[in-house]
């Protein structure tokens, strides 16, 4: 039973157009998601991340939004750039401990982005 | 800038070996994680070492152990592999198990094969 979903398994932009990944969750225990990005033979590299508290998160390019009613967060990166090809993981974190949300993370599948040239 | 480095890449193994993927993170972080990539399945937690000296059960932990050998290094280890395991592993580690700000750092990954 997949808890964070990522419909998408690829998604294909233009280059200086907006990419946006999404990400949905069934658990509303959960309290703080991230993003990842991978590119191929590597490990997957933090993008961004955000508390529930929240319902924005930006950095540079890259923002993303959540909406806790709908259990769905999504990934805006604007504008896409070929660099930016690469499978984009969301995630989160199930559980707490004393400090907040824990680094024992649930993935989801991931969306292949290819931003064309 | 190492960060956190896996040994090895590859591996093959017939069913029923025995094998031990090694981390290391040169970064001083506390915590230490190690996930499974499938096809479709993302990643999945398999064990963590919130500090040295603890080690924990993840989501997928059956068919493996741990070892914290001290705050740099773990290991995880198949006892009798089986083809079950095929898989990319993961090694990652963050300052902290609190999430917070404090993300996981990833190894490049150890693709394993059982025959």
């Amino acid at each position: 039973d997949q808890q964070v979903k990522q419909n998408s398994p690829s998604l294909s932009v233009q280059e200086g157009r907006i990419s946006i990944l999404n990400c949905d969750y069934t658990n509303s225990m959960f309290d703080y998601f991230l993003w990842y990005k991978k590119y191929p033979a590597e490990g997957p590299t933090f993008l961004i991340s955000i508390s529930s508290i929240k319902d924005k998160n930006e950095d540079g390019r890259f923002t993303v939004f959540l909406n806790k009613s709908a259990k769905h967060l999504s990934l805006h990166i604007v504008p896409s750039q070929p660099g930016d090809s690469a499978v984009y993981f969301c995630a989160a974190s199930p559980e707490m401990n004393y400090g907040g949300a824990t680094n024992k993370l649930i993935f989801g599948t991931g969306t292949l982005l290819a931003v064309q040239p | 800038n190492a960060g956190v480095t896996q040994t090895p890449k590859f591996q093959v193994l017939k069913t029923g070996q025995s094998m031990t993927l090694q981390c290391a993170q040169d970064m001083n972080h506390n915590s230490m994680y190690w996930y499974r990539q499938d096809p479709g399945m993302g990643l999945r937690l398999i064990y963590y070492s919130a500090s040295e000296g603890t080690t924990d059960k993840g989501e997928v932990p059956n068919g493996y152990n741990v070892s914290r050998l001290n705050k740099r290094e773990f290991s995880l280890r198949l006892e009798s592999a089986a083809p079950s395991q095929t898989s990319v592993y993961f090694c990652a580690s963050s300052e902290m198990v609190t999430v917070s700000n404090q993300p996981q750092h990833f190894g490049d990954g150890t693709r394993l094969s059982i025959l």
